[in-house]
């Protein structure tokens, strides 16, 4: 357990609206993830982090932008929220180095109407 | 690339029936293979682990054995319980400073 937060847990929002996700981490891990979780596609990887300030794009990331300016927070941006992005975003960190263990939020449930 | 194939599911077991959800890779190197759950409206735990060939990781009764030959991860228990029911992920890594390749996850179902 890597006492994982996220916030909100549940938001309902309208296209067009810019909305911001928070992952907040307190065991120090290096490195940070987003992913999106819908029926019939599994976890697909957003953005990830390496560092503060260092940040780099996943499968999925058209549509959104993500920025850490500390170790512990790392924050998931949709500039102007669509339809398509109704659906359940986790967090998850990795200490790094030999460490290859994800550690997973509990999710946040996004419904853009 | 990298990736994970991992059966479709749902699957749907009586208690206390033996599982097996298939788990095979593509990797470049010698990955570690984990097993991740994620029981109803909370995030995925890692549930066991296996980091070089021959390897077999437990947990709860679960078991994986790492199969270089085959590249496979296949996941087992003898005997399953309604507080099973959940999904499971397969997953590779190839190192320590790289995301983690998730398979589509399997869907499991335990009725009494």
């Amino acid at each position: 357990d890597a006492g994982i937060t996220q916030s909100p847990r549940h938001k309902v929002t309208e296209t067009g609206t810019p909305v911001t996700l928070r992952c907040h981490q307190t065991e120090n891990h290096r490195y940070m993830y987003w992913y999106r979780q819908d029926p019939g596609h599994g976890l697909r990887l957003i953005h990830y982090s390496y560092g503060v300030k260092d940040t780099d794009k996943g499968e999925v990331s058209d549509g959104y932008s993500v920025s850490r300016s500390k170790t512990e927070d790392f924050l998931l941006t949709l500039e102007s929220a669509t339809s398509s992005q109704t659906s359940v975003y986790f967090c998850a960190t990795q200490r790094g180095g030999d460490e290859e263990t994800q550690y997973f939020g509990p999710g946040t449930r996004l419904l853009v109407l | 690339g990298n990736s994970v194939t991992q059966m479709e599911g749902p699957v749907t077991l009586s208690e206390e029936a033996f599982l097996t959800i298939n788990c095979t890779y593509t990797a470049t190197g010698y990955p570690s293979l984990f097993w991740y759950v994620q029981y109803p409206g909370e995030g995925l735990q890692l549930l066991l682990k296996a980091t070089k060939a021959d390897d077999k990781g437990s947990n709860k009764g679960f078991e994986a054995t790492y199969r270089k030959e085959t590249t496979s991860f296949h996941l087992e228990k003898g005997s399953v319980q309604v507080s099973d029911s959940a999904v499971y992920f397969c997953a590779l890594s190839v190192s320590g400073n790289t995301p983690l390749v998730f398979g589509k996850g399997t869907r499991l179902s335990v009725i009494a």
